[in-house]
């Protein structure tokens, strides 16, 4: 079974700084990874997704993330904080055996930026 | 384009009570689901539909049904609410296939007391 973990509920950062929020996934092929964003009061808007292009993947608002099979993981990096950053993040994968579309979420990491 | 719709946007219920959450989307995607968000928890997969017709179990599908009688529409309904069912409620859509990326809607926050 496919899970994903996301270490750290809660990450915090000065504005500039580097940003890196981390998700790990457990599959036995490698799935489909996508990152989302959720801020407050509002659904998850799609950040970026890994489908086996490239490795480096990069996404809105200057995110970036890096697919890497021997760690399975996939973390979400930004090199200088924003205010505006400050949201939840989600880790997401998707099989790739299976054609339904399913998502399976990591826990969700909050990240708070500080001026 | 209004994307996915959602509503309401929030409801209290008592326990035992019964409703529907409504969601609708105008993109013409064949693939909705239905999560749930509770903290620390992440989103958990409730029921999804991969077309018109076709519906499934997700993760957490007990005290709740759907249907799916047209592409656009996707209600889900709780039959009797219990206070352990208190969460936000998200509904997706996407095309089908296993890498497109989900359109959320922004949400019904229900609380049952």
């Amino acid at each position: 079974a496919q899970s994903v973990t996301q270490l750290g509920s809660h990450v915090s950062v000065s504005e500039g700084a580097l940003v890196l929020l981390r998700c790990n996934y457990s599959s036995s092929v490698p799935p489909y990874l996508f990152w989302y964003v959720q801020y407050p009061n509002q659904g998850l808007q799609l950040l970026l997704k890994y489908t086996s292009a490239a490795t480096l993947v990069k996404g809105i608002n200057g995110f970036e993330a890096e697919f890497k099979k021997s760690e399975t993981s996939f973390h979400l990096t930004k090199p200088s904080a924003h205010m505006s950053d400050a949201a939840e993040y989600f880790c997401a994968v998707s099989s790739r055996t299976s054609n339904t579309g399913k998502l399976i979420f990591g826990q969700g990491t909050t990240l708070q930026v500080k001026p | 384009n209004a994307g996915v719709t959602q509503t309401p946007k929030f409801q209290v219920l008592k326990t035992g009570q019964s409703m529907t959450l409504q969601c609708a989307q105008d993109m013409n995607h064949e693939y909705m689901s239905w999560y749930r968000q509770d903290p620390g928890m992440g989103l958990r997969l409730i029921h999804y539909s991969v077309g018109a017709g076709i519906t499934d179990q997700g993760e957490v599908p007990n005290g709740y049904n759907v249907s799916r009688s047209t592409t656009e529409d996707f209600p889900l309904r709780l039959l009797s609410a219990a206070p352990s069912q208190t969460s936000v409620y998200f509904c997706a859509s996407s095309r089908t296939g296993h890498n497109q990326p989900q359109h959320f809607g922004d949400g019904t926050r229900l609380s049952i007391l």
